[in-house]
C-alpha cells in the first residue's frame, strides 16, 4: 500500500518561533495533499488542501499567514506554523490522495 | 455535500463481548467509507474500507463492516473485544478516490473493560 510520511512525529518549540512539518508520499506522487489538526480528545479537522505548483486551498476560519502551506513537489508538501503560540499546540496530520486517501502518522506540536 | 454521524461517543464493552460502533452518513453520490483507529498519541490506522464492491467489509483485527445504502449506514462490528481495542475509532465518509477533501466523524471511544 501507499505510504506517507511526516517529519518530524514530535517538536517543542517556544513561543513567537515557526515551525516547519513535512509531509512526503514515499512511493507515489501526489498532486494534492490535506492538513488536518486534531485538538485533545477531538475529532481531525482539515486545515487546507495542498496542491502540487499552486497556492493551497484553506478551510473556512483558518489563518493563511499563520499556516503557511508549500507544495513544491510531487512528492512533498510542508506545513510551517508560524510564530507559534501555546493555542498552536496539538497534532497535525497530513494525508496524500491517490484511489484514496493515506495519512501520515502525524506531528505532535508543543509550544511553551 | 457530505457528512458522518457516528452515533456513541463514549462505548464501553467487557472484554470478551461483541462490539457495535455506529455510524450514519450523508453524501450526494455515491461515497467511499473508512474506519480509522486511533491509539492514545498514535496516528490513524486504516481498518477497513468499503468502495461500492461488496457491501459487507472485512478489516484487520477481526472488524467487519457493513454498508446500508436504505439505511445510509456503516456500523462497525467485532464479535469478540479484546483489550488492545481500547482506543478511539472515527468513521470517514469520502467521494470516490483519493483527491477530494474527506469528512471524519467525531469519534467514538472505546473502553473495553477486564
Amino acid at each position: 500500500g501507499a505510504v506517507v510520511s511526516q517529519h518530524p512525529s514530535r517538536v517543542i518549540c517556544k513561543s513567537g518561533t515557526s515551525v516547519k512539518i513535512e509531509c512526503r508520499s514515499l512511493d507515489f506522487q501526489a498532486t494534492t495533499m490535506f492538513w488536518y489538526r486534531q485538538f485533545p480528545k477531538q475529532s481531525l479537522m482539515l486545515m487546507a488542501t495542498s496542491n502540487e505548483g499552486s497556492k493551497a486551498t484553506y478551510e473556512q476560519g483558518v489563518e493563511k499567514d499563520k499556516f503557511l502551506i508549500n507544495h513544491a513537489s510531487l512528492t512533498l508538501s510542508t506545513l510551517t506554523v508560524t510564530s507559534a503560540h501555546p493555542e498552536d499546540s496539538s497534532f497535525y496530520i497530513c494525508s496524500a490522495g491517490r484511489d484514496e486517501q493515506y495519512f501520515g502518522p502525524g506531528t505532535r506540536l508543543t509550544v511553551t | 455535500a457530505q457528512s458522518v454521524t457516528q452515533l456513541d461517543s463514549h462505548v464501553s464493552v467487557s472484554e470478551g463481548t461483541p462490539v457495535l460502533l455506529r455510524c450514519n452518513y450523508s453524501s450526494s453520490y455515491s461515497p467511499s467509507l473508512f474506519w480509522y483507529v486511533q491509539h492514545p498519541n498514535k496516528g490513524l490506522q486504516l481498518l477497513l474500507k468499503y468502495t461500492s464492491a461488496a457491501t459487507l467489509v472485512k478489516g484487520i483485527n477481526g472488524f467487519e463492516a457493513e454498508f446500508k445504502k436504505s439505511e445510509t449506514s456503516f456500523h462497525l462490528t467485532k464479535p469478540s473485544a479484546h483489550m488492545s481495542d481500547a482506543a478511539e475509532y472515527f468513521c470517514v465518509v469520502s467521494p470516490s478516490g483519493g483527491y477530494q477533501k474527506v469528512t471524519f466523524g467525531i469519534g467514538t471511544k472505546l473502553q473495553v473493560i477486564p
